[in-house]
């Protein structure tokens, strides 16, 4: 069976950071590219971040481009998302999932950004 | 990016009556594989996204046969045959076919 769980969300003042982590099993994860989605309450789904099986090529939504950084370890089964700079804007709950459409999701964890 | 429209927003629906979702895209979906990435998501109430259809029309497991998905290029469309208690929140379409990942605003599902 397929799981992921995340890890890591918390409270943090804008400016702040954060790592996330996803722990998944169940499936060949060095196979699987690996996706961060986020939710902002009440609110819709956006692709935060992609990386692929191999960790070499990544893909970051404008919004995080170049204050959030994917990273994995194959060795143990593990998807990261760290998180710099922070605004009140990124809060949400974030999600990751298995594959670049989405296959399954984990329960998410909610990171708020606020002074 | 693409943008992805769904409508409507706000579908309240009978018990055993058929409901339908409307998703267009602002380019074709179409990829150069020939495979067009068109996925559909069930959000219940308080509980993660769930993936149901994948490439416009496979259902994924455990999924039941009233759910189906059609349509090609820019215009998709999600069925529920006869909608059930259990199928109440929102219902989002994906593209997967270009970056990045966009989704619909999100249809939500209420019974009458």
């Amino acid at each position: 069976e397929v799981q992921l769980l995340e890890s890591g969300g918390g409270f943090v003042q804008p400016g702040g950071s954060l790592r996330l982590s996803c722990a998944a099993s169940g499936f060949t994860f060095i196979n699987c590219a690996m996706t961060w989605v986020r939710q902002a309450p009440g609110k819709g789904l956006e692709c935060v971040s992609s990386i692929s099986g191999g960790g070499s090529d990544t893909y970051y939504a404008d919004s995080v481009k170049g204050r959030f950084t994917i990273s994995r370890d194959n060795s143990k089964n593990t998807l990261y998302l760290q998180m710099n700079s922070l605004r009140a804007e990124d809060t949400a709950v974030y999600y990751c999932a298995r594959n670049s459409n989405l296959d399954y999701w984990g329960q998410g964890t909610l990171v708020t950004v606020s002074s | 990016d693409v943008v992805m429209t769904q409508s409507p927003l706000s579908l309240p629906v009978t018990l055993g009556q058929p409901a339908s979702i409307s998703c267009r895209s602002s380019q074709s979906l179409a990829h150069r594989d020939g495979n067009t990435y068109l996925s559909w998501f069930q959000q219940r109430p308080g509980q993660s996204p769930r993936r149901l259809i994948y490439k416009i029309s496979n259902r994924d497991s455990g999924v039941p046969d009233r759910f189906s998905g059609s349509g090609s290029g820019t215009d998709f469309t999600l069925k529920i045959s006869r909608v059930e208690a259990d199928d109440v929140g929102v219902y989002y379409c994906m593209q997967g076919t270009h970056w990045p990942r966009t989704f619909g605003q999100g249809t939500k599902v209420e019974i009458k």
